[in-house]
Protein backbone atom coordinates (compact mmCIF):
# COMPACT_ATOMS: atom_id res chain seq x y z
CA UNK A 1 0.00 0.00 0.00
CA UNK A 2 2.86 2.55 0.48
CA UNK A 3 3.66 1.86 -2.83
CA UNK A 4 1.00 4.46 -4.38
CA UNK A 5 -0.13 7.19 -1.98
CA UNK A 6 -3.54 9.11 -2.97
CA UNK A 7 -4.61 12.78 -2.13
CA UNK A 8 -6.48 14.59 -0.45
CA UNK A 9 -8.79 11.59 1.43
CA UNK A 10 -11.66 13.16 1.05
CA UNK A 11 -13.00 16.35 -1.16
CA UNK A 12 -15.86 19.07 -1.16
CA UNK A 13 -16.22 21.08 -4.61
CA UNK A 14 -18.95 23.29 -5.95
CA UNK A 15 -20.97 22.38 -8.27
CA UNK A 16 -19.53 23.65 -11.71
CA UNK A 17 -16.37 23.41 -10.08
CA UNK A 18 -12.88 21.62 -10.71
CA UNK A 19 -11.73 18.57 -8.58
CA UNK A 20 -8.57 16.92 -8.71
CA UNK A 21 -7.07 13.99 -7.20
CA UNK A 22 -3.51 13.04 -7.05
CA UNK A 23 -1.29 10.12 -6.98
CA UNK A 24 2.14 9.32 -6.16
CA UNK A 25 3.80 6.27 -7.06
CA UNK A 26 7.45 4.42 -6.11
CA UNK A 27 7.35 1.50 -8.53
CA UNK A 28 9.01 2.37 -12.15
CA UNK A 29 8.25 -0.73 -12.85
CA UNK A 30 3.92 0.20 -13.20
CA UNK A 31 2.90 0.64 -17.05
CA UNK A 32 -0.45 1.76 -17.01
CA UNK A 33 -2.28 4.29 -15.13
CA UNK A 34 -5.97 4.11 -14.40
CA UNK A 35 -8.59 6.14 -12.57
CA UNK A 36 -11.44 3.98 -11.19
CA UNK A 37 -14.78 5.48 -9.95
CA UNK A 38 -16.76 3.84 -7.18
CA UNK A 39 -20.56 4.35 -6.19
CA UNK A 40 -21.74 3.41 -2.49
CA UNK A 41 -22.78 -0.43 -2.99
CA UNK A 42 -21.16 -0.90 -5.94
CA UNK A 43 -18.25 -2.23 -7.51
CA UNK A 44 -15.29 -0.11 -8.84
CA UNK A 45 -15.59 0.99 -12.29
CA UNK A 46 -12.98 2.10 -14.92
CA UNK A 47 -13.54 5.92 -15.44
CA UNK A 48 -9.79 6.67 -17.55
CA UNK A 49 -6.26 5.20 -17.96
CA UNK A 50 -2.91 6.74 -19.77
CA UNK A 51 0.14 4.84 -20.60
CA UNK A 52 3.45 6.39 -19.54
CA UNK A 53 4.32 7.24 -23.21
CA UNK A 54 1.55 10.32 -23.06
CA UNK A 55 1.30 13.04 -21.02
CA UNK A 56 -2.07 14.11 -20.77
CA UNK A 57 -5.48 12.55 -21.88
CA UNK A 58 -9.29 13.78 -21.95
CA UNK A 59 -12.10 11.76 -22.36
CA UNK A 60 -15.42 14.68 -21.92
CA UNK A 61 -15.24 16.09 -18.57
CA UNK A 62 -12.04 13.77 -17.53
CA UNK A 63 -8.78 14.55 -17.68
CA UNK A 64 -5.34 12.33 -16.68
CA UNK A 65 -2.41 14.63 -16.53
CA UNK A 66 1.21 12.35 -15.64
CA UNK A 67 4.45 13.45 -14.80
CA UNK A 68 6.69 10.08 -15.07
CA UNK A 69 9.90 12.49 -13.64
CA UNK A 70 8.11 13.10 -10.75
CA UNK A 71 5.73 9.59 -10.39
CA UNK A 72 2.77 11.45 -10.12
CA UNK A 73 -0.18 11.35 -11.52
CA UNK A 74 -3.64 13.26 -11.49
CA UNK A 75 -7.27 13.55 -12.24
CA UNK A 76 -8.88 16.52 -13.04
CA UNK A 77 -13.21 16.58 -12.94
CA UNK A 78 -14.10 19.74 -15.07
CA UNK A 79 -17.17 21.28 -14.58
CA UNK A 80 -17.94 18.69 -11.84
CA UNK A 81 -21.90 17.63 -10.72
CA UNK A 82 -23.54 16.08 -8.13
CA UNK A 83 -23.92 12.86 -9.80
CA UNK A 84 -19.87 12.33 -9.42
CA UNK A 85 -20.12 12.42 -5.93
CA UNK A 86 -18.51 8.77 -5.45
CA UNK A 87 -15.13 7.37 -4.13
CA UNK A 88 -11.80 7.70 -6.77
CA UNK A 89 -9.02 5.46 -6.77
CA UNK A 90 -5.78 5.76 -8.57
CA UNK A 91 -5.01 1.92 -9.63
CA UNK A 92 -1.38 1.73 -11.11
CA UNK A 93 -0.12 -1.60 -12.42
CA UNK A 94 2.62 -3.38 -13.40
CA UNK A 95 2.77 -6.24 -16.06
CA UNK A 96 5.06 -9.14 -16.28
CA UNK A 97 5.25 -12.40 -18.02
CA UNK A 98 2.17 -14.09 -17.86
CA UNK A 99 -0.18 -11.64 -16.20
CA UNK A 100 0.33 -7.89 -14.26
CA UNK A 101 -0.06 -6.92 -10.91
CA UNK A 102 -2.59 -3.95 -9.37
CA UNK A 103 -1.80 -1.42 -6.07
CA UNK A 104 -4.85 0.38 -5.49
CA UNK A 105 -4.32 3.81 -3.85
CA UNK A 106 -6.84 4.69 -0.61
CA UNK A 107 -9.28 6.50 -2.26
CA UNK A 108 -10.61 10.09 -2.59
CA UNK A 109 -14.50 10.76 -1.29
CA UNK A 110 -15.56 13.23 -3.55
CA UNK A 111 -18.71 15.07 -2.70
CA UNK A 112 -20.47 17.95 -5.44
CA UNK A 113 -22.45 19.89 -3.73
CA UNK A 114 -25.27 21.23 -5.83
CA UNK B 1 -23.79 -10.47 -20.60
CA UNK B 2 -24.46 -10.73 -16.95
CA UNK B 3 -20.31 -9.50 -16.46
CA UNK B 4 -19.21 -10.72 -13.25
CA UNK B 5 -21.79 -11.97 -10.57
CA UNK B 6 -20.79 -12.50 -7.03
CA UNK B 7 -22.80 -14.44 -4.29
CA UNK B 8 -23.90 -13.84 -1.70
CA UNK B 9 -24.40 -10.16 -1.11
CA UNK B 10 -24.19 -10.16 2.31
CA UNK B 11 -23.04 -13.25 4.62
CA UNK B 12 -22.48 -13.47 8.86
CA UNK B 13 -20.43 -15.67 10.24
CA UNK B 14 -19.09 -16.43 13.62
CA UNK B 15 -15.51 -17.18 14.33
CA UNK B 16 -14.34 -20.27 12.91
CA UNK B 17 -16.82 -21.37 10.45
CA UNK B 18 -15.66 -21.87 6.59
CA UNK B 19 -17.47 -20.82 4.07
CA UNK B 20 -16.97 -19.85 0.09
CA UNK B 21 -17.20 -16.67 -1.28
CA UNK B 22 -18.32 -17.19 -5.43
CA UNK B 23 -17.45 -15.21 -8.42
CA UNK B 24 -18.25 -15.68 -11.71
CA UNK B 25 -17.87 -14.40 -15.31
CA UNK B 26 -19.18 -14.92 -18.47
CA UNK B 27 -17.01 -12.81 -20.70
CA UNK B 28 -14.27 -15.51 -21.52
CA UNK B 29 -11.84 -13.64 -19.40
CA UNK B 30 -8.68 -15.29 -18.31
CA UNK B 31 -7.35 -12.93 -16.00
CA UNK B 32 -9.53 -13.25 -12.42
CA UNK B 33 -8.76 -11.56 -9.16
CA UNK B 34 -9.95 -11.41 -5.30
CA UNK B 35 -9.61 -8.09 -3.61
CA UNK B 36 -11.06 -6.78 0.07
CA UNK B 37 -11.84 -3.46 0.56
CA UNK B 38 -11.51 -1.91 4.43
CA UNK B 39 -12.00 1.84 4.91
CA UNK B 40 -9.06 3.53 4.48
CA UNK B 41 -7.39 1.37 2.55
CA UNK B 42 -8.60 0.99 -0.24
CA UNK B 43 -8.64 -2.40 -2.29
CA UNK B 44 -6.25 -5.42 -1.51
CA UNK B 45 -5.68 -8.00 -3.54
CA UNK B 46 -6.27 -11.18 -1.83
CA UNK B 47 -5.40 -14.09 -5.20
CA UNK B 48 -5.54 -13.91 -8.13
CA UNK B 49 -5.24 -16.22 -11.42
CA UNK B 50 -4.38 -16.12 -15.09
CA UNK B 51 -6.12 -18.98 -16.14
CA UNK B 52 -7.64 -22.11 -15.57
CA UNK B 53 -5.64 -24.23 -13.04
CA UNK B 54 -3.10 -21.54 -12.28
CA UNK B 55 -3.78 -18.86 -9.08
CA UNK B 56 -1.55 -17.35 -7.43
CA UNK B 57 -0.89 -15.00 -4.02
CA UNK B 58 -1.54 -11.14 -3.90
CA UNK B 59 -0.81 -8.63 -0.89
CA UNK B 60 -3.05 -10.13 2.09
CA UNK B 61 -3.67 -14.18 1.25
CA UNK B 62 -3.29 -15.44 4.52
CA UNK B 63 -6.73 -17.24 5.95
CA UNK B 64 -7.84 -17.82 1.66
CA UNK B 65 -7.56 -20.38 -0.52
CA UNK B 66 -8.17 -20.11 -4.42
CA UNK B 67 -9.02 -22.90 -6.92
CA UNK B 68 -9.87 -21.97 -10.86
CA UNK B 69 -10.67 -24.82 -12.84
CA UNK B 70 -12.86 -23.21 -15.10
CA UNK B 71 -12.35 -20.17 -17.08
CA UNK B 72 -16.16 -18.81 -15.42
CA UNK B 73 -15.34 -19.61 -11.87
CA UNK B 74 -13.26 -18.39 -9.47
CA UNK B 75 -14.10 -19.20 -6.05
CA UNK B 76 -12.66 -17.77 -2.67
CA UNK B 77 -12.61 -19.56 0.56
CA UNK B 78 -12.34 -19.07 4.12
CA UNK B 79 -11.42 -22.14 6.19
CA UNK B 80 -11.61 -20.50 9.83
CA UNK B 81 -13.07 -17.14 9.40
CA UNK B 82 -11.58 -14.61 11.95
CA UNK B 83 -13.05 -10.95 12.97
CA UNK B 84 -9.79 -9.57 10.99
CA UNK B 85 -11.43 -10.92 7.80
CA UNK B 86 -15.18 -8.31 8.60
CA UNK B 87 -14.93 -6.68 4.70
CA UNK B 88 -16.35 -6.11 1.52
CA UNK B 89 -14.91 -8.65 -1.19
CA UNK B 90 -14.85 -7.78 -5.09
CA UNK B 91 -14.26 -10.66 -7.21
CA UNK B 92 -12.91 -9.14 -10.98
CA UNK B 93 -12.00 -10.36 -14.38
CA UNK B 94 -9.81 -8.70 -16.96
CA UNK B 95 -9.51 -8.36 -20.32
CA UNK B 96 -6.38 -6.63 -21.23
CA UNK B 97 -5.79 -3.58 -19.10
CA UNK B 98 -9.37 -2.95 -17.85
CA UNK B 99 -10.57 -4.88 -14.34
CA UNK B 100 -14.78 -5.61 -14.28
CA UNK B 101 -15.44 -5.44 -10.81
CA UNK B 102 -18.72 -7.65 -9.69
CA UNK B 103 -21.12 -5.72 -7.03
CA UNK B 104 -19.36 -7.40 -3.81
CA UNK B 105 -19.52 -9.02 -0.69
CA UNK B 106 -19.97 -7.85 2.61
CA UNK B 107 -18.84 -10.20 4.98
CA UNK B 108 -19.30 -9.76 8.76
CA UNK B 109 -17.32 -12.04 10.92
CA UNK B 110 -18.57 -11.60 14.56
Amino acid sequence: QQQVKQSPQSLIVQKGGISIINCAYENTAFDYFPWYQQFPGKGPALLIAIRPDVSEKKEGRFTISFNKSAKQFSLHIMDSQPGDSATYFCAPRSSYTGGFKTIFGAGTRLFVKA
Amino acid sequence: NAGVTQTPKFQVLKTGQSMTLQCAQDMNHEYMSWYRQDPGMGLRLIHYSVGAGITDQGEVPNGYNVSRSTTEDFPLRLLSAAPSQTSVYFCASSYREEQYFGPGTRLTVT
